[in-house]
């Protein structure tokens, strides 16, 4: 069975600054990997994820992440954050045949201070 | 609005007690999952169902159960509740099965044991 690891779980940065949420993952086989948002008081939603290909993927909302198979890992990126992206991140994880049976990580609560 | 519905939005019950939750899936959804999010444990996958059939199961308990209905919505039903049950429960839709096809997620239902 495979597992996702977020080692941050509280983020504080100020507006502008740089971001770069951790995820890796274990699992041996093929994976598809997604990060999800969930803003204050609402649903979870997906913000990007990869299937195969360019292992860059962009997202919504400026959103970026990359996968590095040797680190077994799918970090997720923005290059200068907004206070509208105060929210909880969570990476996950499914086999390659899973589909949508999805593992998730711990999730990184992100405030980012005006 | 991801055009998942669940009811109620807030549950309190005590100890020993069974309870139903509901969902109802986006319009034409197909497929729908049940997700617990509990601060112990983080998000996990409980049950799937596709068109009124079980497809997977994941870490469900024994006293936990499911079911999809003709009309396509779906109920989760804890029984002999105990405090560590005390958690989010989210349900998801998709229009299949597959990767390919994006999970969306309802706003949860709490359930507070006593």
């Amino acid at each position: 069975a495979q597992s996702v690891s977020q080692h941050n779980h509280h983020v504080i940065l100020s507006e502008a600054a740089s971001l770069e949420l951790g995820c890796n993952y274990s699992y041996g086989g093929t994976v598809n990997l997604f990060w999800y948002v969930q803003y204050p008081g609402q649903h979870l939603q997906l913000l990007l994820k990869y299937f195969s290909g360019d292992p860059l993927v962009k997202g919504i909302k400026g959103f970026e992440a990359e996968f590095i198979k040797s680190k077994f890992s799918f970090n997720l990126r923005k290059p200068s954050v907004q206070w509208s992206d105060t929210a909880e991140y969570f990476c996950a994880v499914s086999a390659g045949n899973a589909g949508n049976m999805l593992t998730f990580g711990g999730g990184t609560r992100l405030m980012v201070k005006p | 609005d991801s055009g998942v519905t669940q009811t109620p939005k807030h549950l309190i019950t005590a100890t020993g007690q069974r309870v139903t939750l509901r969902c109802s899936p986006r319009s034409g959804d197909l497929s729908v999952y049940w997700y617990q999010q509990s601060l112990d444990q983080g998000l996990q996958f409980l049950i799937q169902y596709y068109n009124g059939e079980e497809r997977a199961k994941g870490n469900i308990l024994e006293r936990f159960s499911a079911q999809q209905f003709p009309d396509l919505h779906s109920e989760l039903n804890l029984s002999s509740l105990e405090l560590g049950d005390s958690a989010l429960y989210f349900c998801a839709s998709s229009v299949a099965t597959g990767r390919n096809s994006p999970l969306h997620f309802g706003n949860g239902t709490r359930l507070t044991v006593t």
